[in-house]
C-alpha cells in the first residue's frame, strides 16, 4: 500500500512571495504518477501539476513546479509569484501505473497543506 | 468546457435512510471514480468503475456501498443505512484513461450530513 506525507498543515505567505509545499510518499512500485491537487473553499478539486515517475524532468505549468526526487520519495510543489486566489488546500496525490492491462486505480492523498496568501 | 456535473449539492438525511449520489461524467470518458472527504480529513478513494464493472475498491467501500450506471450518463453511489459518520463530501470523478495518464476531473462534490 502507499502512503503520502505532508507535513505542513497550513502555511502562510505573502503576495508575490514563493512558497514551497512539501510532500513525501512511500511505495515499492517503480511506475507511478504524482499529482497536486488544489481545493479552494468551494471544495472543488482542482488538478494544478502532475508528473510522471519516469520522466526525470520536473513538470511545470506557468507558476507552479514541482522539485520530484525519485530517489528520496519527495514530490514537493513551488508556487512563484503567489497571488491572492492560490489560497486554498492543497493534496498530494499518487497513483501506481498499470501498464497495459486496463483497469483503473484510485488516488491516495496526502492529508493536505493549507496555504494562505497574506495581501 | 466539459464538465462532472453532480446532483445534489447538498444532501440532508436521516440517520437509517438510504441515499443515492448522481455524479454525470464527461461524455467520452470511460473510468469513473467516488471519493470521500470527511470535514477536515483527506480525500479517500472509494470505487472505480470501468466497463460497467467495479475495477478496485477500497476498504472503506463495503456492503453499505454500491455503485451503477444505470442509463450510459449517469454515475451512482447508493448508500444504504446510513450512519452519523458517513457524513461527508462526495467526489465524483471521471477520466479518458484508467492509468490517470490524462487528467481525472472532479465535480463540484456533494455534501452528505446524516442527522
Amino acid at each position: 500500500a502507499q502512503t503520502v506525507t505532508q507535513s505542513q498543515p497550513e502555511m502562510s505567505v505573502q503576495e508575490a512571495e514563493t512558497v514551497t509545499l512539501s510532500c513525501t510518499y512511500d511505495t515499492s512500485e517503480n511506475n507511478y504518477y504524482l499529482f497536486w491537487y488544489k481545493q479552494p473553499p468551494s471544495r472543488q478539486m482542482i488538478l494544478v501539476i502532475r508528473q510522471e515517475a519516469y520522466k526525470q524532468q520536473n513538470a511545470t505549468e506557468n507558476r507552479f513546479s514541482v522539485n520530484f526526487q525519485k530517489a528520496a520519495k519527495s514530490f514537493s510543489l513551488k508556487i512563484s509569484d503567489s497571488q491572492l486566489g492560490d489560497t486554498a488546500m492543497y493534496f498530494c496525490a499518487f497513483m501506481k501505473h498499470l501498464g497495459t492491462g486496463g483497469g483503473a486505480d484510485g488516488l491516495t492523498f496526502g492529508k493536505g497543506t493549507h496555504l494562505i496568501i497574506q495581501p | 468546457e466539459p464538465e462532472v456535473t453532480q446532483t445534489p449539492s447538498h444532501q440532508v438525511t436521516q440517520m437509517g435512510q438510504e441515499v443515492i449520489l448522481r455524479c454525470v461524467p464527461i461524455s467520452n470518458h470511460l473510468y469513473f471514480y467516488w471519493y470521500r472527504q470527511i470535514l477536515g480529513q483527506k480525500v479517500e478513494f472509494l470505487v472505480s468503475f470501468y466497463n460497467n464493472e467495479i475495477s478496485e475498491k477500497s476498504e472503506i467501500f463495503d456492503d453499505q456501498f454500491s455503485v451503477e450506471r444505470p442509463d450510459g450518463s449517469n454515475f451512482t453511489l447508493k448508500i444504504r443505512s446510513t450512519k452519523l459518520e458517513d457524513s461527508a463530501m462526495y467526489f465524483c470523478a471521471s477520466g479518458v484513461t484508467g492509468s490517470m495518464n490524462t487528467e481525472a476531473f472532479f465535480g463540484q462534490g456533494t455534501r452528505l450530513t446524516v442527522v
